[in-house]
């Protein structure tokens, strides 16, 4: 299965700010998904994210505010923008097999927290 | 959209019994249900998958098993050890252009000693 670099593993921003993540895997992917858990809570998809085409946004989430880049096969960054304390949450980024019966594989994760 | 229904929220038993995790699903077209492990601080780890075409699966001391026509499926964990403690997910596929996975709320497990 891939193996995805994710980061920051952390970080705590000022309300107002914007952090960029980043995800880094070690093969070609179609598709990269980014997902959002809030603490003690499932995860839930933020958007799909494929190489030359704009993400896919699930409902509840717009470009506005978690802009997506995705320049080529391996690499992909979540933006979460003029953030807000309701925004601590963990990010993560999430690539599947050749098929999704191959499973997804997670980054390790980025854990905000926003003052 | 596909809904996915996880219980229960928290589940405790004594170290060598059983658990059993179940879920409900709402789109007959799923076709694929993993199950994944998150211990607490890590990223989620796929332990078990099964596909539509077979109705259970079997990889040590883990099962699981998929009941199509009542849209359920279960996790079955036997010989507990302490190192089972985790949240559990389920999730079920959905097909819309690009297939994702959507996931059920959680089960907290814990292994009493």
């Amino acid at each position: 299965s891939a193996v995805i670099s994710q980061k920051p593993s952390r970080d705590i921003c000022q309300r107002g700010t914007s952090l960029t993540i980043q995800c880094q895997v070690d093969s070609q992917v179609t598709m990269m998904f980014w997902y959002r858990q809030q603490p003690g809570q499932s995860l839930t998809l933020i958007a799909t994210a494929n190489q030359g085409s704009e993400a896919t946004y699930e409902s509840g989430f717009v470009i506005d505010k978690f802009p997506i880049s995705r320049p080529n096969l391996t690499f992909s960054t979540l933006t979460v923008s003029n953030m807000s304390p309701e925004d601590s949450s963990i990010y993560l980024c999430s690539v599947a097999g050749r098929s999704i019966s191959n499973g997804y594989t997670f980054g390790s994760g980025t854990r905000l927290t926003v003052v | 959209g596909e809904n996915v229904e996880q219980h229960p929220s928290t589940l405790s038993v004594q170290e060598g019994d059983s658990a059993v995790i179940k879920c409900t699903y709402s789109d007959s077209a799923s076709n694929y249900f993993p199950w994944y492990k998150q211990e607490l601080g890590k990223r989620p780890q796929l332990i078990i998958d099964i596909r539509s075409n077979v109705g259970e699966k079997k990889d040590q001391r883990i099962a699981v098993t998929l009941n199509k026509t009542a849209k359920h499926f279960s996790l079955h964990i036997t010989e507990t050890q302490p190192e089972d403690s985790a949240v559990y997910f389920c999730a079920a596929s959905i097909n819309q252009g690009a297939q994702k996975l959507v996931f059920g709320q959680g089960t907290r497990l814990t292994i009493n000693p």
